[in-house]
């Protein structure tokens, strides 16, 4: 089946640590994203990517770094440099600007 | 810089009874894509509808209806008849042409509907 995967569906960490959440698709979608969403503040844009070896910082992408080595797979490492990490994340995939985004079903992070 | 309100936070109604979502946006950019978005409990986003700027036709699907008006800038969602498997939480997103294909959400509306 087509579609954007997330893994792991929950994640814990200790402090001090770098934790990174998988987003694979196999859509062909050229552009993926990585969202934060926390309770009532809707989904902000962490990072994005248009192509492979490419992406821009989105609205909140301190304390976060991504890669594109692969046109299938957008890491994201949530670095211990952000205080906060605890909030759900979710990863989409797209083709073109007047298309949906296709999400994938989320990883929650928690800190131990 | 874009913008997307949605603000009724909570809504609940008992099944059968119609719903309403609002969901006001703000662009500079004469060109434009609105998008809803269905988050149930388990998580992953829905998708349910786009619409382009330049389309103001509304547009019925099943007990689905979305309403969308330029003049106040206002991109609403009505579910007909609610039932229990509607309660979720649902966001209004706007992508404008010149946003580098950048989403704007809303903060969400968490619908519940009681049985």
């Amino acid at each position: 089946d087509g579609g954007i995967t997330q893994s792991p569906k929950y994640l814990f960490r200790k402090e001090g640590q770098n934790v990174t959440l998988s987003c694979e698709q196999n859509l062909n979608h050229d552009a993926m994203y990585w969202y934060r969403q926390d309770p009532g503040q809707g989904l902000r844009l962490i990072y994005y990517s248009q192509i492979v070896n490419d992406f821009q910082k989105g609205d909140i992408a301190e304390g976060y770094s991504v890669s594109r080595e692969k046109k299938e797979s957008f890491p994201l490492t949530v670095t211990s440099a952000q205080k906060n990490p605890t909030a759900f994340y979710l990863c989409a995939g797209g083709v073109n600007s007047n298309q949906p985004q296709h999400f994938g079903d989320g990883t929650r992070l928690s800190i131990l | 810089a874009q913008k997307v309100t949605q603000a009724q936070t909570e809504i609940s109604v008992v099944e059968k009874e119609d719903v309403t979502l609002d969901c006001v946006y703000e662009t500079r950019d004469t060109t434009y894509y609105l998008f809803w978005y269905k988050q149930p409990p388990s998580g992953e986003l829905v998708f349910l509808i786009r619409r382009n700027s330049f389309d103001e036709q509304n547009e019925i699907s099943g007990r689905y209806s979305w309403n969308f008006q330029k003049s106040t800038s206002s991109f609403n969602f009505t579910i007909t008849a609610s039932q229990v498997v509607d309660s979720a939480v649902y966001f209004c997103a706007l992508r404008g042409e010149a946003s580098n294909y950048k989403l704007t959400f809303g903060k969400g509306t968490l619908l519940t509907v009681n049985p």
